[in-house]
């Protein structure tokens, strides 16, 4: 079983819609969280933080849950340029090494 | 301020030759990681500097790999003998500690024919 698992898509959703990407870890100890973006042939750059109490930036939601090892980012709203491959990442016990997931990736129609 | 830059942006070599690949981290970043991205997957961690020395190079997958950071800042990752199936994206970052945000690079695309 792979240490971090996403839903590898992809994700065909019209302009306007909500979208929801979902995550699972393996290792309990896993002590931070983060959703990454990257767009085709370019390098992941961090979106956003995901803390225990969920946080919000602008559109986009993330939601941790300890219990069941699981993270989410919600998109509302979905625009044109949100297209791209949504990266759960996990850092371990070491506290510097990034375990990445596989990506799901979306693709907004007009 | 400028970003993390890698050098070359693609890479073709023939199975068995040696490579280079270059990475300028952040002005004053002392943690620099380098990172393996094959098609269609997750980055995955080959190893991680602080300062000049290897602090954890658990994820160079054989002896074939090795990174070099001499003077602190441009690291060096040296692969010989290589094979096809080192053909992948290598993702250089870089951040001001072990703990803070890295900050990648644009990635070498490395195919070996």
């Amino acid at each position: 079983r792979k240490e971090v698992e996403q839903d590898p898509g992809p994700f065909n959703v019209p302009e306007g819609a909500t979208v929801a990407f979902n995550c699972t870890y393996s290792n309990s100890a896993s002590q931070s969280f983060f959703w990454y973006r990257q767009d085709c042939r370019k390098e992941p750059k961090l979106l956003m933080s995901v803390y225990s109490s969920g946080n919000e930036d602008g559109r986009f939601t993330a939601q941790l849950n300890r219990a069941s090892q699981y993270i989410s980012l919600l998109i509302r709203d979905s625009k044109l340029s949100d297209s791209a491959t949504y990266l759960c990442v996990v850092k371990s016990g070491s506290n510097y090494q990034l375990i990445w997931g596989a990506g799901t990736k979306l693709i907004i129609k007009p | 301020g400028a970003g993390v830059s890698q050098t070359p942006s693609n890479k073709v070599t023939e199975k068995g030759k040696y490579v280079e690949l270059r990475c300028d981290p952040i002005s004053g970043h002392t943690a620099l990681y380098w990172y393996r991205q094959s098609l269609g997957q997750g980055p995955e961690f080959l190893i991680y500097f602080q300062g000049t020395g290897a602090a954890d190079d658990s994820g160079l997958p054989n002896d074939r790999f090795f990174a070099v950071r001499p003077e602190g800042s441009v690291s060096t990752l040296k692969i010989q003998r290589t094979e096809r199936g080192d053909s992948a994206v290598y993702l250089c970052a870089s951040g001001r500690g072990g703990t803070d945000t890295q900050y990648f690079g644009p990635g070498t695309r490395l195919t070996v024919l």
